[in-house]
């Protein structure tokens, strides 16, 4: 199994400002993947990381508005950029381990007013 | 990754089995069936998958049928912790997941 630690778990920003979410792996992997969950909503992914490169954004997410970080195998960060109230969702990191199973972050609780 | 439809939500009482069915008509031969489960608050939890054969393991069993286009996740007995959202993913378990709206799962007392 994999460890992951997220920080902070939760935090209440003004809006306007950018609030950078790490994600802590126990292990190295190849690829770390963000995710969004909006209230009430199912997951949808924000972006995939990988070492050594640029993150690979969904539709509908730009690196300006999320820049992400990956310095190496067991560490990413990811940026939520000029916040709106809008941007209040849960944020969660995962890895997979390959044709297995996924391990999630316990996610970051956004709030923005 | 192959698209799957879920019922929005079911009700089991404690202590019989929960069936949560799946269909994912559209799922590549080569493209496992993968469950997760979201208990509230929490990240999402991974339970089972399968490509073939029906699986179990400690926490539940994973029916798939012939076609492979539709399963079923089995919890043997349901107990009041197992109220959750349950995902049914199709994909290739080293790639990114596409989460669905989920069944959400209420165990009865």
């Amino acid at each position: 199994s994999a460890v992951i630690s997220q920080k902070p778990s939760r935090d209440i920003c003004q809006r306007g400002t950018s609030l950078t979410i790490q994600c802590q792996v126990d292990s190295q992997v190849t690829m770390m993947f963000w995710y969004r969950q909006q209230p009430g909503q199912s997951l949808t992914l924000i972006a995939t990381a990988n070492q050594g490169s640029e993150a690979t954004y969904e539709s509908g997410f730009v690196i300006d508005k999320f820049p992400i970080s990956r310095p190496n195998l067991t560490f990413s960060t990811l940026t939520v950029s000029n916040m709106s109230p809008e941007d209040s969702s849960i944020y969660l990191c995962s890895v997979n381990r390959e044709r297995t199973e996924a391990f999630f972050g316990q996610g970051t609780r956004l709030t923005v007013v | 990754d192959a698209k799957t439809t879920q019922p929005p939500s079911m009700d089991c009482a404690e202590g019989r089995a929960a069936n949560l069915p799946c269909n994912h008509s559209t799922i590549s031969g080569n493209e496992y069936v993968y469950w997760y489960r979201q208990i509230h608050s929490q990240g999402p939890q991974y339970i089972i998958h399968g490509l073939k054969n029906n699986e179990t393991n400690e926490m539940a069993s994973l029916i798939i049928t012939e076609d492979r286009k539709s399963s079923t996740l089995i919890l043997p007995h349901a107990t009041l912790r197992d109220t959750a959202v349950y995902y049914c993913i199709g994909g290739f378990g080293n790639e990114k997941l596409t989460f669905g709206t989920g069944t959400r799962l209420t165990i009865i007392p």
